[in-house]
């Protein structure tokens, strides 16, 4: 896989229910962060996790980070319809770099 | 709250001709960046700039690609000769000096005909 692939790619469920997504990335990283884009539309910065954290929460967001796996979690609770969307992370690696890497995200649609 | 901001929202060009894309960053940030997003594929990082010059770019950045901070709001990216494969959504962004954080404007869709 590449850097920053997530999965699903696609995920399916109904309101109320928890959305996790994963994602993987393969070089050391200083962060990772999770974008959302709603179709055709800007990328929404969610939440930043640093690579010496391992746990984070926004809110209905929670994010969890494994250096060890090289992988992370978004975990989206009691999801509403208008968390449709595709869900993006993005690392940057380290040293003083700030491009980000993205995933090819994870598409979710909450049904009402 | 404060927002990047982008213009055109889209662009219709045909090949060969220059073209320029704007872009407001967040007023107290002072890093810039331009990525692209290909229809269907991943957004992919282009440049980043910092204190009035390039402090970072991808293979695709080449010749025909320059930015530049012409005031101090804005933020262009322009593309000097299009080409069909140019077309894509082009989001700028900007964070803190202090932070990662990068956040980014509603995009210009770019159409190369």
């Amino acid at each position: 896989s590449q850097q920053g692939e997530e999965d699903p790619q696609a995920l399916s469920i109904q309101e109320g229910e928890n959305a996790t997504m994963n994602c993987s990335y393969k070089t050391s990283i200083n962060n990772l962060q999770w974008y959302r884009q709603n179709s055709g539309r800007g990328l929404v910065h969610l939440i930043l996790i640093r690579s010496n954290e391992r746990e984070k929460h926004s809110g209905r967001l929670r994010v969890t980070l494994d250096t060890s796996k090289k992988s992370s979690s978004l975990l989206i609770t009691a999801s509403r319809a208008a968390d449709t969307a595709s869900y993006f992370c993005a690392t940057d690696a380290i040293g003083g770099r700030r491009a980000l890497t993205f995933g090819s995200g994870t598409r979710l649609q909450v049904q009402p | 709250e404060p927002e990047v901001t982008q213009t055109p929202s889209h662009q219709v060009t045909q090949m060969g001709q220059e073209v320029i894309l704007r872009c407001v960053p967040i007023s107290n940030h002072l890093y810039f960046y331009w990525y692209r997003q290909i229809l269907g594929q991943k957004v992919e990082f282009l440049v980043s700039f910092y204190n009035n010059e390039i402090s970072e770019k991808s293979e695709i950045f080449d010749d025909q690609f320059s930015v530049e901070r012409p005031d101090g709001s804005n933020f262009t990216l322009k593309i000097r000769s299009t080409k069909l494969e140019d077309s894509a959504m082009y989001f700028c962004a900007s964070s803190e000096e202090t932070s990662r954080e990068q956040f980014f404007g509603p995009g210009t869709r770019l159409t190369v005909l």
